[in-house]
């Protein structure tokens, strides 16, 4: 069974630039999750997204956006590049059928912003 | 505000020795503690977890103890090897229908098993 797959890896960007960031879910998972991870702040969660609607956000501006695909795909957009959106960008698939169910974790996708 | 406070940010031990990693919540309506270790160039990925209706899970050499009065919970490997030289995230979850997915993590630990 394939894992969580994240596109692209890497990425370089300049301020005030946009940028979009894919997660594919594991098959049958329904929920995905995006996490931004930073040295000074760790893990943060930004949103998730089940049945094609977002369901929790976390505390990020704005310029932090997603959505979900019928096929479970979810993209996240973050629009007007900050530096500090420099960071390794997270997303997570589960079933979302029960409070215990297990996150799986994508490998990520490094966004450095110049 | 943190709600998930991790220590000790860093933790080095020797090869069979007991690695100990403490955590604390302020939130009484966590009901769900998963652990996870993190490698360099990979995401996290889920070790162990615990419910609060128990104070000990244990599955091989780790177990998490809790302690729902304090509102602390602690991941101890033992005979830690070189290969479990990794960052360990602490997590807290409310029930699905208040938060759904969310997890609240702690700051981490980044571990290292000298030979």
């Amino acid at each position: 069974k394939a894992g969580v797959t994240q596109t692209p890896r890497y990425l370089i960007k300049t301020r005030g630039q946009q940028v979009t960031l894919s997660c594919s879910p594991i098959s049958g998972h329904r929920s995905v999750s995006w996490y931004q991870q930073t040295p000074g702040q760790g893990l943060q969660f930004l949103f998730e997204y089940f049945s094609e609607t977002q369901r929790n956000k976390g505390n990020f501006p704005g310029r932090f956006s997603g959505r979900q695909f019928s096929n479970s795909r979810s993209e996240m957009n973050v629009s007007t590049l900050e530096l500090g959106d420099s960071a390794l960008y997270l997303c997570a698939s589960s079933l979302r059928t029960s409070s215990y169910n297990e996150q799986f974790f994508g490998p990520g996708t490094r966004l450095t912003v110049l | 505000q943190q709600q998930v406070k991790q220590s000790p940010q860093s933790l080095i031990v020797q090869k069979g020795g007991i690695s100990i990693i403490n955590c604390a919540y302020e939130n009484t309506a966590f009901d769900y503690f998963p652990w996870y270790q993190q490698f360099p160039g990979k995401g996290p990925a889920l070790l162990i977890a615990i419910r609060p209706d128990v104070s000990e899970k244990k599955e091989g050499r780790f177990t998490i103890s809790f302690n729902k009065s304090a509102k602390q919970f602690s991941l101890h490997i033992m005979d830690s090897q070189p290969g479990d030289s990794a960052t360990y995230f602490c997590a807290a979850k409310r029930p699905l229908e208040t938060s759904g997915s969310r997890l609240t993590f702690g700051e981490g630990t980044q571990l290292t098993v000298n030979p």
